[in-house]
């Protein structure tokens, strides 16, 4: 199993400012997914991301509002950039198990309100 | 595409009953189906998967999931419910071709009562 770790667990922060997220993993993983689950609803994929390569979008999400770095095979950071109410929710890394993509863990999430 | 629906946004069983949670897939290929478990203020935990190697799957915590692909259905159950059940369950879906990552569905919270 896959240990991933996140950074910060929690903020409060001002509209119009921007978060950087960070997920760390304990093992190298190709693919790192990050999701959003708002209040009350389910999780929703935001971006997939690929060392060396840049990220993939789900529809509904772009690059301007949610910049993703992967620079190496344990690490990435998502940034919610020009915050607004809307934007508050948990934010969720996962990777998926080595050499399989029948599992995938999930890091403790952060959970992000903005006022 | 794939998707899941999951029936019922809350539910409330009594201590020691058996607890039922419905889920229901769509996908064009055979799926992969997941069940995870959501406790307060806690990230995710799978609690089991369905990847074609037998039916009748066998979780942690005593849960369990039928995979019945004439009903599209991978309902979770557990035969006698425990307080510390309750938590937000979700029903995910993967399929072997296309995206890697996982289609959820809305949740189910599970309520407990003594």
């Amino acid at each position: 199993s896959a240990v991933i770790s996140q950074k910060p667990s929690r903020d409060i922060c001002q509209r119009g400012t921007s978060l950087t997220i960070q997920c760390q993993v304990d093992s190298q993983v190709t693919m790192m997914f990050w999701y959003r689950q708002q209040p009350g609803q389910s999780l929703t994929l935001i971006a997939t991301a690929n060392q060396g390569s840049e990220a993939t979008y789900e529809s509904g999400f772009v690059i301007d509002k949610f910049p993703i770095s992967r620079p190496n095979l344990t690490f990435s950071t998502l940034t919610v950039s020009n915050m607004s109410p809307e934007d508050s929710s948990i934010y969720l890394c996962s990777v998926p198990t080595s050499g399989s993509y029948n599992e995938q863990f999930f890091g403790p999430g952060t959970r992000l309100t903005v006022l | 595409a794939q998707s899941v629906t999951q029936l019922g946004s809350h539910v409330s069983v009594s201590e020691g009953a058996l607890v039922l949670l419905r889920c229901n897939y769509s996908s064009s290929v055979p799926p992969y189906l997941f069940w995870y478990v959501q406790y307060p203020n806690q990230g995710l935990q799978l609690l089991l998967k369905y990847t074609s190697a037998a039916t009748l799957v066998k979780g942690i915590n005593g849960f369990e999931a039928e995979f019945k692909k004439s009903e599209t259905s991978f309902h979770l159950t557990k035969p006698s419910a425990h307080m510390s059940d309750a938590a937000e369950y979700f029903c995910a879906v993967r399929t072997d071709t296309g995206r890697r990552a996982l289609t959820f569905g809305s949740g189910t919270r599970l309520q407990v009562q003594p």
